[in-house]
């Protein structure tokens, strides 16, 4: 069975500063690695995804997450950041075990200051 | 535009009332997904379904009940049996390849008063 684990419950950061989100996977099979971005009261967006290929990925807002498959981690990171990406962001895991399934991280809570 | 239309945004349920939450999708998706959301939980398997007349229980199935009659519906049914239904309610479809994303609707945050 696969799992995921988002290391931090909430990261403060400045604006205008850089900031990774980390999100670290453990699976038996190939996976399909995603991230999403909940603002109050929404539902989830996607923000980007890795399939296969080039290990680093780039998304919408700004923001990129790299594959990196023996640490088993696909962290989210943005150089520079806006107030508006104040918003909650749950890594997932795509993989077949006794049958297709997406297994979604606790979330982060990514809280810009200015 | 299509999408995932949840209604309605905010519920209210007296303790022992069955309620049930809409889930519509215009995508042409085949399959559709359940979760419940809690504070510093993340997301929550409840229902899926791959396929019209078919479903299945995901993690937290306990209390919830679905029906797919209709490729485009999934509603989900909270009954008196849930013992803490309180939460925030995400219907999600996407095509049933593994590689595709999910599309969320807006969510119905259900509250038991």
């Amino acid at each position: 069975a696969q799992s995921v684990t988002q290391l931090d419950s909430q990261v403060p950061v400045f604006e205008e500063a850089p900031v990774e989100l980390r999100c670290n996977y453990s699976s038996s099979v190939s996976v399909y690695l995603f991230w999403y971005v909940q603002y109050p009261n929404q539902g989830l967006q996607l923000l980007l995804k890795y399939l296969s290929g080039s290990t680093l990925v780039k998304g919408i807002n700004g923001f990129e997450a790299e594959f990196n498959k023996s640490q088993t981690s696909f962290h989210l990171r943005k150089p520079s950041v806006h107030i508006s990406d104040t918003a909650e962001y749950f890594c997932a895991v795509s993989a077949f075990s006794g049958g297709f399934k997406t297994i979604f991280g606790a979330g982060t809570r990514l809280f810009v200051k200015a | 535009d299509g999408g995932i239309t949840q209604s309605p945004k905010y519920l209210f349920r007296k303790e022992g009332q069955n309620v049930t939450l809409s889930c519509e999708q215009n995508l042409n998706h085949d399959a559709m997904y359940w979760y419940r959301q809690d504070p510093g939980q993340g997301l929550r398997l409840i229902y899926y379904s791959q396929i019209v007349n078919d479903f299945q229980k995901g993690d937290i199935a306990e209390g919830y009940s679905v029906s797919r009659e209709k490729k485009e519906s999934f509603p989900l049914t909270v009954t008196s049996a849930q013992k803490n239904p309180t939460a925030f309610y995400l219907c999600a479809s996407s095509l049933p390849q593994k590689n595709t994303e999910a599309f969320f609707g807006q969510g119905t945050r259900l509250t038991v008063v």
